[in-house]
């Protein structure tokens, strides 16, 4: 949303390279959290982050990296051994723990490996 | 883990109908969220749910979570065009939210 910035829109690359999407935010949120949504399946939680220096995997986080350096920062590599990378990737952030507190999404960045 | 089912997946209404979509848990929820997302668009959170029992009304939209915190529904009343995009239910436990598959929402003019 306002205070989150996932760069580019639309990304494409080739089978076998990995790729790194940017999320941002200046909401001043400690948690961040990367989901990938596929045609009919919903979002999926790849990782989460509640702090700094803390990351921890979600459901699907096979193929899949994150760092968290900074508070504002959560960047997502999709790496060569995610068998079926193309899909559309949000990142997320909240003030707090997810079960008390609304989540905010990024706009999303469309991915296509060709 | 836990999973939240979402039915049906698609929703086709004429404008000025009532709907309701409905998402049920297989585990019981710390409470339930509540999100739209337009075409083409990212999710909104729309709203939280946290007592057993608890209804909770926007507008048109009236959103209620069961006595057992395990199953939760969204009801529009006199459907708009505005209304158009899929709908989420996610349930939260600790740090995570799970998503149900969404009801996509169609209106017919």
């Amino acid at each position: 949303d306002g205070g989150i910035t996932q760069s580019p829109k639309y990304l494409f690359r080739k089978e076998g390279q990995n790729v790194t999407l940017s999320c941002e935010q200046n909401l001043n949120h400690d948690a961040m959290y990367w989901y990938r949504q596929d045609p009919g399946q919903g979002l999926r939680l790849i990782y989460y982050s509640q702090i700094v220096n803390d990351f921890q995997k979600g459901d699907i986080a096979e193929g899949y990296s994150v760092s968290r350096e900074k508070k504002e920062s959560f960047p997502l590599t999709v790496t060569s051994a995610q068998k079926n990378p193309t899909a559309f990737y949000l990142c997320a952030t909240a003030p707090g723990a997810a079960s008390r507190n609304e989540q905010f999404f990024g706009p999303g960045t469309r991915l296509t490996v060709l | 883990g836990q999973q939240v089912m979402q039915i049906p997946q698609y929703q086709h209404v004429q404008e000025g109908e009532d709907f309701t979509t409905y998402c049920n848990s297989s585990t019981t929820l710390s409470n339930i969220q509540w999100y739209k997302q337009r075409p083409g668009g990212h999710p909104v959170f729309l709203i939280q749910l946290v007592k057993s029992g608890e209804v909770k009304k926007q507008k048109r939209l009236t959103f209620q979570f069961g006595e057992a915190k395990k199953n939760s529904s969204l009801h529009i009343t006199a459907t708009q065009t505005t209304d158009v995009g899929t709908y989420f239910c996610a349930g939260t436990n600790d740090y995570k939210l799970s998503f149900g598959a969404g009801t996509t929402v169609t209106v017919r003019a």
